[in-house]
C-alpha cells in the first residue's frame, strides 16, 4: 500500500491569516494528485487534479504547486475565512485508483 | 452537482446481520467506487468497479463484497455486518481513473 502523508494533522489560524498545508506521495510513477475540500457532515468536493511537475493552480483564495520529482504538493490559502474551515484532502493516483492522505484539518477563528 | 444518490442515508442494523448498499448515479460514468470514513484514516478505498460486472478490491475489502448489474447503479454488501464496519460509507464516480471523482452524499451505518 503506497503511503501518502498530510502535514500538519491540524491547523488552527486566525482569520486573515495564511496557511499553507503539505502532501507527500511516492516520486515514482506518477500519474495525477488531487486535492479535495471536505466540510463537516457533507461530502468531498474537488479542487485541484495536478499531473505535471511545476503545475501551479488557483482558485480564488486557495492554490495548490506540484513537485514530481520530490513527491510534494502544496496547498496554499491566502487571508483565511471562517468559511475555509474544513479538512484538506489530497489524493495519489495509482493503478486506477486514488489513495487518500489522511487529511489536514483547518480551522479558522473570525 | 453530481447525479449520485446514495441509499438508505442512514441505517442501524445487528451484528450479524446482512445489509446492502446503494449508490445510484444519472451521469453514465464508467467508474464507480466505495469508501469508507474512519477517524485518522481520511477515506480507504473498499471496491471499485471499472464497467458492468467489472469490480476490485481496495484496500479494505475484507468483509464487502460488491455488484453493478447496471451503469447507473453499484451496491455494496456487508456479508455479517460488524462493529468495526460502524462508519460513513461514501460512493464517488468519475469519467476515467484518473480525473476528479465526484461523490455522493454518505450512508451513516452503525452496527450494535
Amino acid at each position: 500500500i503506497l503511503n501518502v502523508e498530510q502535514s500538519p494533522q491540524s491547523l488552527h489560524v486566525q482569520e486573515g491569516d495564511s496557511t499553507n498545508f503539505t502532501c507527500s506521495f511516492p516520486s515514482s510513477n506518477f500519474y495525477a494528485l488531487h486535492w479535495y475540500r471536505w466540510e463537516t457532515a457533507k461530502s468531498p468536493e474537488a479542487l485541484f487534479v495536478m499531473t505535471l511537475n511545476g503545475d501551479e493552480k488557483k482558485k480564488g483564495r486557495i492554490s495548490a504547486t506540484l513537485n514530481t520529482k520530490e513527491g510534494y504538493s502544496y496547498l496554499y490559502i491566502k487571508g483565511s475565512q471562517p468559511e475555509d474551515s474544513a479538512t484538506y484532502l489530497c489524493a495519489f493516483h495509482e493503478g486506477g485508483k486514488l489513495i487518500f492522505g489522511q487529511g489536514t484539518e483547518l480551522s479558522v477563528k473570525p | 452537482d453530481a447525479g449520485i444518490t446514495q441509499s438508505p442515508r442512514h441505517k442501524v442494523t445487528e451484528t450479524g446481520t446482512p445489509v446492502t448498499l446503494r449508490c445510484h448515479q444519472t451521469e453514465n460514468h464508467r467508474y464507480m467506487y466505495w469508501y469508507r470514513q474512519d477517524p485518522g484514516h481520511g477515506l480507504r478505498l473498499i471496491h471499485y468497479s471499472y464497467g458492468v460486472k467489472d469490480t476490485d478490491k481496495g484496500e479494505v475489502s475484507d468483509g464487502y463484497s460488491v455488484s453493478r448489474s447496471k451503469t447507473e447503479d453499484f451496491l455494496l454488501t456487508l456479508e455479517s455486518a460488524t462493529s468495526s464496519q460502524t462508519s460513513v460509507y461514501f460512493c464517488a464516480i468519475s469519467v476515467y481513473p484518473q480525473e476528479t471523482q465526484y461523490f455522493g452524499p454518505g450512508t451513516r451505518l452503525l452496527v450494535l
